[in-house]
């Protein structure tokens, strides 16, 4: 089984409908990270988390939010889902301090 | 903004040349820098980081740090076909919070 484990890995949905993303992970790492990867544009940071109780926009958070409900669990939400949100979602996890981030497999979304 | 940045490509080599892959970076507070491998479809992969100036080898791999310069390369010596991947800079932010990525250069090694 992954380490990092994404649900779903692939989504369409249409243009105003709510979205959920879930990451879990079984690496016992405190930090998390969600971002997003647009071709020709590589990755970029939607959101992380380094506990439970601390949460931090990155550079693109605008029309997305996050739950952490464990250390083990990260959710991505998009509360109206628009057609420039179509891309690949990556959550990632990394140990303290070493920068090094362990990926998950990616969330393929497509908003109609 | 803090910026990566990175040439897309496509760098062609063949088989058992060196291929030189260069990254630039925007932030003078920035410590840590990484190199991660993406094989098309797959999710990215670490697979050097260097803290220091200078060179950093690990078997065909040797990352090289100017901070002065404020640049980071990454050669791969006898390239393989099983190199082909896009190659991802990656730098730490000045907090040392999260991880500021380029855009990725495509790296074809033909047999």
């Amino acid at each position: 089984d992954a380490d990092v484990t994404q649900t779903p890995r692939n989504r369409i949905t249409k243009t105003g409908k709510r979205i959920m993303l879930e990451c879990s992970q079984t690496k016992g790492h405190d930090r998390m990270y969600w971002y997003r990867q647009d071709p020709g544009l590589g990755l970029r940071l939607i959101y992380y988390s380094f506990d439970v109780k601390d949460i931090n926009k990155g550079e693109i958070s605008d029309g997305y939010s996050v739950s952490r409900q464990a250390q083990a669990k990260f959710s991505l939400s998009l509360e109206s889902a628009i057609p420039n949100q179509t891309a690949l979602y990556f959550c990632a996890t990394s140990p303290e301090n070493t920068g090094e981030l362990f990926f998950g497999e990616g969330s393929r979304l497509t908003v109609l | 903004q803090k910026e990566v940045e990175q040439n897309s490509g496509p760098l062609s080599v063949p088989e058992g040349a060196i291929a030189s892959l260069n990254c630039t970076y925007s932030d003078r507070g920035s410590q840590s820098f990484f190199w991660y491998r993406q094989y098309s479809g797959k999710s990215p992969e670490l697979i050097m980081f260097i803290y220091s100036n200078g060179d950093k080898e690990d078997g065909r791999f040797t990352a090289q740090l100017n901070k002065a310069s404020q640049y980071v390369s990454l050669l791969i010596r006898d390239s393989q076909p099983s190199d082909s991947a896009t190659y991802l800079c990656a730098v730490n932010n000045q907090a040392g919070t999260a991880l500021i990525f380029g855009k990725g250069t495509t790296l074809s090694v033909s047999s």
